[in-house]
């Protein structure tokens, strides 16, 4: 299983882009990246997943290098919202569903 | 996406008790996951619920602790066994959707 290292915490402020790298070098051929995100008091919620290059949707961006050992979140023009931690799971979600392991995630602050 | 409830979402305890938690799905799924968030922690994997078998549980866990039932394809219960204060945590069920994982509300244990 692949491990995730993401930074423990990092600060912005409303309006401005940001990105958070996770990086899973043992990342297995058949592994797909998937961004949660959770707020105090609440489960995790599903952002965002790719396998590789780029995905969009409407709240995020995901940016996976050709080597997939690392991924870069990217949240545009943040709110105080967004305040929250933001965990990278790596998984095989057909033979290995319920398998990945949360990482420590990253506590993001958005400040005014 | 896949609506879960959970009950309760909260309580306080007294050691040498259980509790048992109940996750409710709003549609059929073959896999529910089971895990627990210590206070300022990540998220750790208990155990696999599939419906018609034994659970499977992660290392570290074992059945006579955390005891699971999986009747039918959108329920399943979770029993916290002989409560010690270490088992104060937030417990979250978990289901495998098309584009990620889908997590319930928590439930937060306190156990005194």
């Amino acid at each position: 299983l692949a491990k995730t290292t993401q930074p423990i915490s990092m600060d912005s402020y409303e309006g401005q882009e940001v990105n958070i790298t996770c990086s899973h070098n043992n990342i297995a051929t058949n592994d797909y990246i998937t961004w949660y995100q959770q707020f105090p008091s609440q489960g995790p919620r599903f952002i965002i997943q790719g396998y590789k290059t780029k995905v969009t949707n409407e709240v995020a961006s995901l940016f996976i290098p050709a080597d997939r050992k690392s991924s870069t979140l990217s949240l545009p023009r943040v709110s105080l919202s967004d305040t929250a931690v933001y965990y990278c799971l790596v998984g095989d979600l057909n033979t290995n569903a319920g398998k990945s392991t949360f990482g420590d995630g990253t506590t993001l602050t958005v400040k005014p | 996406s896949a609506v879960i409830s959970q009950k309760p979402s909260r309580d306080i305890c007294q050691r040498g008790t259980s509790l048992t938690i109940q996750c409710q799905v709003d549609s059929q799924v073959t896999m529910m996951f089971w895990y627990r968030q210590q206070p300022g922690q990540s998220l750790t994997l208990i155990a696999t619920a599939n419906q018609g078998s034994e659970a499977t549980y992660e290392s570290g866990f074992v059945i006579d602790k955390f005891p699971i039932s999986r009747p039918n394809l959108t329920f399943s219960t979770l029993t916290v066994s002989n409560m010690s204060p270490e088992d104060s945590s937030i417990y979250l069920c978990s289901v495998e959707g098309g584009s990620g994982r889908f997590f319930g509300p928590g439930t937060r244990l306190t156990v005194l």
